[in-house]
């Protein structure tokens, strides 16, 4: 059972650039949340995608978008990149039927911004 | 608004030792309360959460938490660490009902000593 996958796990861009990261959940799981991780500190919020909207959202500007498709995989999106972007990115997939919705994490993708 | 409060950034314990990482919120309504553990770039894994019932709850790894409403507290404790448990620890908050992000603490790094 494959767990929660993100690609790439790497990635660097320069300031004012454009990034796109890419999330699959885990089986069975329909609902897509997006975390921001910077160094030493706890993941935030950014967004959550169930049924192809946005659900609920975090403290973030604009410049953060995402998608969620029909099989349930999600992309965020980040304009106009800022030195203050770089940060680890965590999806997190769930299950809203589940009530609770017990998030499982994947890797990360590590965005480096010059 | 929800928040987490993580005491201890850092704590350092020797092999064996008994460990208890403190973890503090602050919420106005009913709240599920989990701890994810982070190892050295990974992603956060779930350690053990609250839901309801029984307010000792416990991890298959030895971990075991503790709810208490009155003090608004949910501590992580193990009785003997093992350097394998060397890790980034973090707390997280999700509203009983209807909200479906998580709210994190900073973490603490538990470093287990030889």
């Amino acid at each position: 059972d494959a767990g929660v996958t993100q690609s790439p796990t790497h990635l660097i861009k320069t300031r004012g650039q454009q990034v796109t990261l890419r999330c699959s959940p885990k089986s069975g799981h329909d609902t897509v949340s997006w975390y921001q991780q910077a160094l030493g500190q706890g993941p935030q919020f950014i967004f959550q995608y169930y049924e192809e909207e946005e659900r609920q959202r975090g403290n973030f500007p604009d410049r953060f978008s995402g998608h969620q498709f029909p099989n349930y995989s999600s992309e965020l999106n980040v304009n106009a990149l800022l030195l203050g972007d770089s940060a680890l990115y965590l999806c997190a997939s769930s299950l809203t039927s589940q009530g609770v919705g017990i998030q499982y994490f994947g890797a990360g993708t590590r965005l480096s911004v010059l | 608004a929800q928040s987490v409060t993580q005491l201890d950034s850092q704590v350092p314990v020797f092999e064996e030792a008994p460990v208890e990482l403190r973890c503090n919120y602050s919420s106005s309504v009913s709240v599920y309360l989990f701890w994810y553990v982070q190892y050295p770039n990974q992603g956060l894994q779930l350690l053990l959460k609250y839901l309801s019932g029984s307010t000792l709850v416990e991890s298959i790894n030895g971990f075991e938490a503790e709810f208490n409403k009155s003090q608004t507290s949910f501590h992580l404790r193990k009785p003997s660490v093992h350097i394998s448990d060397t890790a980034e620890y973090f707390c997280a908050v999700s509203r009983g009902s209807g909200t479906y992000k998580y709210i994190f603490g900073t973490g603490t790094r538990l470093k287990v000593l030889a």
